[in-house]
């Protein structure tokens, strides 16, 4: 089954602490990003990755870090977390090129205290 | 800079009448226009999309329009039914990348 699984699902943490969202995915896709999802502001792009060693900023990349070292998966790094940070955590892929759909897991709700 | 926007945050609709969820966006060179359903506690998923070079889609009861000179995007949902009720987001593709509207949550009443 086609599927982008994130973990955790859930994360109560406070400020300063570091944390790591993982992402991976099993379609061999190439193109993977991060969005956050906030009340009123919709889905915003935080990075994404073309390719495997390949990463860009999206609209809202401050206070975040990803890596791409292998294709299925991309991480997202809070190296200090702060509670504007507080939001839903969603990882997509897609195959770039291709008109198709990103595929996007179930998402991360992220607490920071 | 919202480069696309969808203006009603909430929509409540009488199930099996018509739903028409809007969206508008600024930009362009957007090629393709797509439509997101997400359920509670789940990532969105693609309902319905359209290309740029079109300006009508249809997918069983969703059909998308695309008015390009006015910039404007909207989604029919016909019958509407009670499973419709979720928040649908219209997204735009441009430069590698899509840009989401708000999102509107649409509420199908029995």
């Amino acid at each position: 089954e086609a599927q982008v699984t994130q973990n955790p699902r859930y994360l109560i943490t406070v400020t300063g602490k570091k944390l790591t969202v993982t992402c991976s995915q099993n379609m061999n896709h190439e193109y993977m990003s991060w969005y956050r999802q906030d009340p009123g502001l919709g889905l915003r792009q935080i990075y994404y990755s073309m390719n495997v060693e390949v990463t860009d900023k999206g609209d809202v990349p401050e206070g975040y870090k990803v890596s791409r070292k292998e294709k299925r998966n991309f991480p997202l790094i809070l190296e200090s977390p702060s509670p504007n940070q507080t939001s839903l955590y969603f990882c997509a892929s897609t195959q770039t090129g291709g008109i198709q759909p990103q595929h996007f897991g179930d998402g991360t709700r992220l607490s920071i205290l | 800079d919202q480069q696309v926007k969808q203006n009603s945050p909430s929509l409540s609709v009488q199930e099996g009448r018509i739903s028409i969820l809007n969206c508008d966006y600024t930009n362009s060179m957007f090629d393709y226009f797509l439509w997101y359903k997400k359920y509670p506690a789940e990532g969105p998923t693609l309902l319905i999309s359209i290309s740029s070079i079109k300006d009508k889609n249809e997918d069983g009861r969703f059909t998308v329009f695309l008015n390009k000179s006015a910039k404007h995007l909207s989604l029919h949902i016909v019958p509407s039914q009670p499973g419709d009720s979720a928040v649908y987001f219209c997204a735009a593709r441009g430069a590698q990348k899509l840009v989401f509207g708000q999102g509107t949550r649409l509420t199908i009443n029995p």
